[in-house]
């Protein structure tokens, strides 16, 4: 089945760094990509959707400019948290739809944690 | 896409039929119904999906009824590896977006 492979699965950062976070089709080629992002005890939020080649369209109440988008290829989008707060300490999952018609399939997520 | 309405939580004994309830009373007729489970700290995992006939595969079995206004997920016999938050969405064919609720937390009990 359809494989979505997130790295890292866990970051630890200091406040104000930058943190980069892959996510990768590997056995199909994935026209959109959604990431969303999931605190404790609470539902996964989309913040995001990411098509290859273009601009990602951001959610309602998520920094364009804080959480950096980029889909370069068919198989991969990375999201980049940038000037990292505690705040943005989270579970950060993306998830990847094929040009089938296939189900949406997620990876297993990155938990940053921004000290 | 229509709003779901799921049960907080449920136990099942292990090795009995989970069943799931999930209401979706605004739903429209190019709606489907996916079913994703969360175990902690993983990303959720696809489940099932149907239209207005009732699925099964090799994991569960939907059961959708026949106004599409309520649908169940059947886990034949769990286990306790079922043990997960399961998600029922309704989403317009075309709309790629997935739109989560708050799920039902299932335990699976020994």
């Amino acid at each position: 089945g359809a494989v979505v492979s997130q790295h890292p699965s866990r970051v630890i950062c200091k406040s104000g760094t930058s943190v980069k976070i892959e996510c990768r089709s590997l056995d199909f080629q994935a026209t959109t990509m959604f990431w969303y992002r999931q605190f404790p005890k609470q539902s996964l939020m989309l913040m995001a959707t990411s098509n290859e080649g273009s601009k990602a369209t951001y959610e309602q109440g998520v920094e364009k400019d804080k959480f950096l988008i980029n889909h370069a290829s068919l198989t991969l989008s990375t999201l980049t948290v940038t000037s990292a707060h505690p705040e943005d300490s989270s579970f950060y999952i993306c998830s990847a739809l094929g040009t089938d018609n296939s189900p949406l399939h997620f990876g297993n997520g990155t938990r940053l944690t921004v000290t | 896409d229509a709003k779901t309405t799921q049960p907080t939580s449920m136990d099942c004994a292990e090795g009995r039929a989970a069943n799931l309830p999930c209401n979706h009373s605004t739903i429209s007729g190019n709606e489907y119904v996916y079913w994703y489970r969360q175990i902690h700290s993983q990303g959720p995992q696809y489940i099932i999906h149907g239209l207005k006939n009732n699925e099964t595969n090799e994991m569960a079995s939907l059961i959708i009824t026949e106004d599409r206004k309520s649908s169940t997920l059947i886990l034949p016999h769990a286990t306790l590896r079922d043990t997960a938050v399961y998600y029922c969405i309704v989403r317009v064919v075309g709309n790629e977006k997935l739109t989560f609720g708050t799920g039902t937390r299932l335990t699976i009990i020994p």
